[in-house]
């Protein structure tokens, strides 16, 4: 299995709390991704990062912010969460090619209230 | 923009049957296809990808996908199932030179029973 985890792994929270969950990768791999998973929708993803401070926006980012201070570490931060947020949320990493496998953390699956 | 369609929210069959997981993309570039698996409360796992060259491909655990770009299609296929073998499939696309990022379907959910 790659390197990556996810912490933490349940998580049960209230509407308008902040959020983090936090990706860490020992492959040292450049792309790191946030997708969430919900029925219906297959995984869609929140966003991703080409390396160190550079992130970029994905297909369902409204609510979310990321950072990425050091190569291994990826965050994902809701800054005020809502029920529509409850889902599980999975990272992934490549080397970022369009070709490539990206590998899939373990997921996180989080409960709004 | 790409897309992906899975045709089967949910495939129920038995165990040693053959089975088919179908998958239809719309795209106006050239995409590479991938399918992925996901055993119940874990991650997903790539099953094989397509690239170019030999339009079917051969992945783990005895999974097959035909590549048909007339009909814009990435069927996955397996001969004979096993109870092991219960779990989702998402099939995904991803574009030449755009980071890598997938879009995935929607999933199917194949319960394979005894």
């Amino acid at each position: 299995d790659a390197g990556i985890t996810q912490s933490p792994r349940h998580k049960v929270t209230e509407t308008g709390t902040p959020v983090t969950l936090r990706c860490h990768q020992t492959e040292n791999h450049r792309y790191m991704y946030w997708y969430r998973q919900d029925p219906g929708h297959g995984l869609r993803l929140i966003h991703y990062s080409y390396g160190v401070k550079d992130t970029d926006k994905g297909e369902v980012s409204d609510g979310y912010s990321v950072s990425r201070s050091k190569t291994e570490d990826f965050l994902l931060t809701l800054e005020s969460a809502t029920s529509s947020q409850t889902s599980v949320y999975f990272c992934a990493i490549s080397s970022g090619t369009s070709t490539d496998t990206q590998y899939f953390g373990p997921g996180t699956r989080l409960t709004v209230l | 923009a790409q897309s992906v369609t899975q045709l089967d929210s949910q495939v129920p069959v038995f165990e040693e049957a053959p089975v088919e997981l179908r998958c239809n993309y719309s795209s106006s570039v050239s995409v590479y296809l991938f399918w992925y698996v996901q055993y119940p409360n874990q991650g997903l796992q790539l099953l094989l990808k397509y690239l170019s060259g030999s339009t079917l491909v051969k992945g783990i655990n005895g999974f097959e996908a035909e590549f048909n770009k007339s009909q814009t299609s990435f069927h996955l296929r397996k001969p004979s199932v096993h109870i092991s073998d219960t779990a989702e499939y998402f099939c995904a696309v991803s574009k030449a030179g755009n980071t890598g990022k997938l879009i995935f379907g929607q999933g199917t959910t194949l319960q394979v029973k005894p």
